[in-house]
């Protein structure tokens, strides 16, 4: 039973560049979540997908995309990577939306230069 | 809107101090508390949670009590381990808030425990 697995681990991307950051959980949880983590901010709901089908823009979603391939997997997707996208990302899953006890991946830190 | 406020680390303790980490919250409805932990390189962990006033949450020696009337949810440690070291965020959720049912973290508080 992995929890919440992401890929890459680590990357670094020049300005303009784009690449996918993958989710995957096999709890069988309904509800996935993205955050971004910066330092003294806390974490931040960049998207989030209540249940399979459906997606819905948190807080900080400009420059964002997001896929919900299925119920165990929802990708995030940079189309032009900007340095102020320079952060750790973590993905988290729930058993529902709304639900406060989510369980989260080990983290992708991203590089913009 | 909803928002947490934690007491600004960094925080540094000898083995076996006392800790407490202050966390106070605003909330229009009646939200639940959390506390999660992040070791160095790790995702985030749930710690403990309590779901309505004055409710207790612990786990691993750690404790909040959900105070109501001064919205605090402070967590608490009688003696501290070096392997305590981390980053601790207190949060909230609230279920009244329809859409706006997202979790709000507070912006973390480094513990160090020097041995």
């Amino acid at each position: 039973n992995a929890g919440v697995t992401q890929t890459p681990k680590f990357q670094v991307l020049k300005t303009g560049q784009s690449m996918t950051l993958q989710c995957a959980q096999d709890m069988n949880h309904n509800s996935m979540y993205w955050y971004r983590q910066d330092p003294g901010m806390g974490l931040r709901l960049i998207y989030y997908s209540a249940s399979e089908g459906t997606t819905d823009k948190g807080e900080v979603p400009n420059g964002y995309n997001v896929s919900r391939l299925n119920k165990r997997e929802f990708s995030l997707r940079l189309e032009s990577a900007a340095p102020s996208q320079t952060s750790v990302y973590f993905c988290a899953s729930s058993e529902f939306w709304g639900s406060g006890e989510q369980f989260f991946g080990p983290g992708t830190r991203l590089t913009v230069l | 809107g909803n928002s947490v406020t934690q007491m600004e680390g960094p925080v540094t303790l000898s083995e076996e101090a006392f800790l407490t980490i202050n966390c106070t919250y605003t909330a229009t409805g009646y939200p639940s508390l959390f506390w999660y932990v992040q070791y160095p390189g790790e995702g985030l962990q749930l710690l403990l949670k309590a779901t309505k006033a004055d409710d207790k949450g612990s786990n691993k020696g750690f404790e909040a009590t959900y105070r109501k009337e001064t919205t605090s949810f402070h967590l608490e440690k009688g003696s501290v381990q070096v392997s305590d070291s981390a980053v601790y965020f207190c949060a909230l959720s609230d279920p009244s808030s329809g859409s706006a049912r997202q979790l709000t973290f507070g912006s973390g508080t480094q513990l160090t425990v020097l041995p």
